[in-house]
């Protein structure tokens, strides 16, 4: 069955530092990768998607990912965290062909933005 | 102008009762989703529709029934509460059919649910 591991379940950075957020998936054939953002007591936001396209994937709030299927990985990134990034990220994948759609979750990493 | 939205935010109930979450997508989306979010955060998805037709059913107690009115809407009635089913329950909902699976879905605010 398809999984998801997001290593590292807190990341702490300071402000203007470099954000990285690492998912690898765990299927031979690769998945629809996506990106969501989970703001406290809040619902989930998509921040990006990979579905076969380009490999370098751009997505809101200044966040882009890179697929790479060499590594099995879809790492999250951004150049500069500000203190509103700071809220819980969920990696996330479909199989291809799978039928419903169904997203199966990693199990999170929360970012710590620090002053 | 909410997206997908879900009533009530929060639910606080005592073991054994029965409730309802009620969740209904303006997008225009065929197909909508359960997701559970226990208190580790990590999600799992319980049950899919697309147009009314259940097309998704995980591993879930027989105590849980969803239902779909029409494709706006889909609603999960719980039976006999009991504690293990404390969490925050999502409703979500994506463009398309079943076939294609690349659609993003887009997520209500959850509801919190709380058994006492």
């Amino acid at each position: 069955a398809q999984s998801v591991t997001q290593l590292g379940s807190h990341v702490s950075v300071s402000e203007g530092a470099l954000v990285l957020l690492r998912c690898n998936y765990s299927s031979s054939v690769p998945p629809y990768l996506f990106w969501y953002v989970q703001y406290p007591n809040q619902g989930l936001q998509l921040l990006l998607k990979y579905t076969s396209a380009a490999t370098l994937v751009k997505g809101i709030n200044g966040f882009e990912a890179e697929f790479k299927k060499s590594e099995t990985s879809f790492h999250l990134t951004k150049p500069s965290a500000h203190m509103s990034d700071a809220a819980e990220y969920f990696c996330a994948v479909t199989p291809p062909g799978e039928y419903g759609n169904k997203l199966v979750f990693g199990a999170g990493t929360i970012l710590r933005v620090k002053s | 102008d909410t997206a997908v939205s879900q009533t009530p935010k929060y639910l606080v109930t005592q073991m054994g009762n029965d409730k309802s979450i009620k969740c209904e997508q303006n997008l225009g989306h065929d197909t909508m989703y359960w997701y559970k979010q226990d208190s580790k955060k990590f999600l799992k998805i319980m049950f899919s529709y697309n147009n009314k037709e259940l097309i998704i059913n995980e591993t879930v107690p027989n105590r849980f029934s969803p239902k779909s009115p029409d494709k706006a809407h889909l609603n999960l009635h719980i039976n006999s509460l009991e504690l293990g089913d404390s969490a925050v329950y999502f409703c979500a909902s994506s463009l398309g059919q079943p076939e294609i699976s690349n659609q993003p879905q887009h997520f209500g605010d959850g509801t919190r649910l709380s058994i006492l």
